[in-house]
């Protein structure tokens, strides 16, 4: 079973430049959750969609979207990015909308913001 | 609201035990994760616990009590591949998984 892939690997942008940064999920998982780990601090809750919706978002600002695809792939958008969005961003998916399924993370999009 | 703390690093020698330990403070308590990360990878899943006492899985093992809001990760045998981050997370108000900062474990020879 493939586990959840995330592309790109890395990307580099320059500041008020926009990233958008993919992720699919496991097959058969509804739910996709974005995590945002800086260096040296813990991964900070992003976004959670399910069938589509955004369910719930983090304490960042509007400048961070994203949505979920039909297929339940998802798009994380970052706009006007500055340099402090640099950060490792963590793809997860779960098989459906309880608190207590186990998330499943990607291998994660580097991005780096000059 | 939630918080959840964890010690930033610690040591242990291969072959020995190590506890990391974990509080939290949470409402509308879900259970609590504890995962792995090797540096640059991502987290994978060891253990959830939603109920009062000790899960054994091999050679790690979670507890959790609830009226403490304390849960540890207990690891035998370490070998040198254990080395790495473990976050504790519980999951709050709209699926949030709210993540301790992380325990660095290095594991020495």
């Amino acid at each position: 079973e493939a586990g959840v892939t995330q592309s790109p690997t890395h990307l580099i942008k320059t500041r008020g430049q926009q990233a958008t940064l993919r992720c699919s999920p496991i097959s058969g998982h509804t739910s996709v959750y974005w995590y945002q780990q800086a260096l040296g601090l813990g991964l900070q809750f992003l976004l959670w969609y399910d069938e589509g919706e955004e369910r719930n978002r983090g304490n960042f600002p509007p400048r961070f979207s994203g949505r979920q695809f039909p297929n339940y792939s998802s798009e994380l958008n970052v706009n006007a990015l500055e340099l402090e969005d640099s950060a490792l961003y963590l793809c997860a998916s779960s098989p459906g909308d309880r608190p207590f399924y186990e998330q499943y993370f990607g291998p994660g999009t580097r991005l780096t913001v000059t | 609201g939630q918080n959840i703390d964890q010690p930033t690093e610690m040591t242990a020698t291969e072959g020995a035990i190590v506890q990391i330990n974990c509080t939290y403070q949470t409402s509308g308590f879900n259970g609590l994760f504890w995962y792995q990360q090797h540096a640059g990878e991502a987290p994978t899943f060891l253990s959830y616990n939603v109920l009062d006492g000790l899960e054994e899985k091999g050679r790690f093992s979670s507890f959790l009590s609830r009226s403490k809001g304390y849960s540890y990760l207990l690891l035998k045998e370490l070998q040198m591949k254990d080395s790495a981050s473990y976050l504790c997370a519980s999951p709050g108000a709209g699926n949030m998984l709210t993540f301790g900062g992380g325990t660095r474990l290095m594991v020495k020879p």
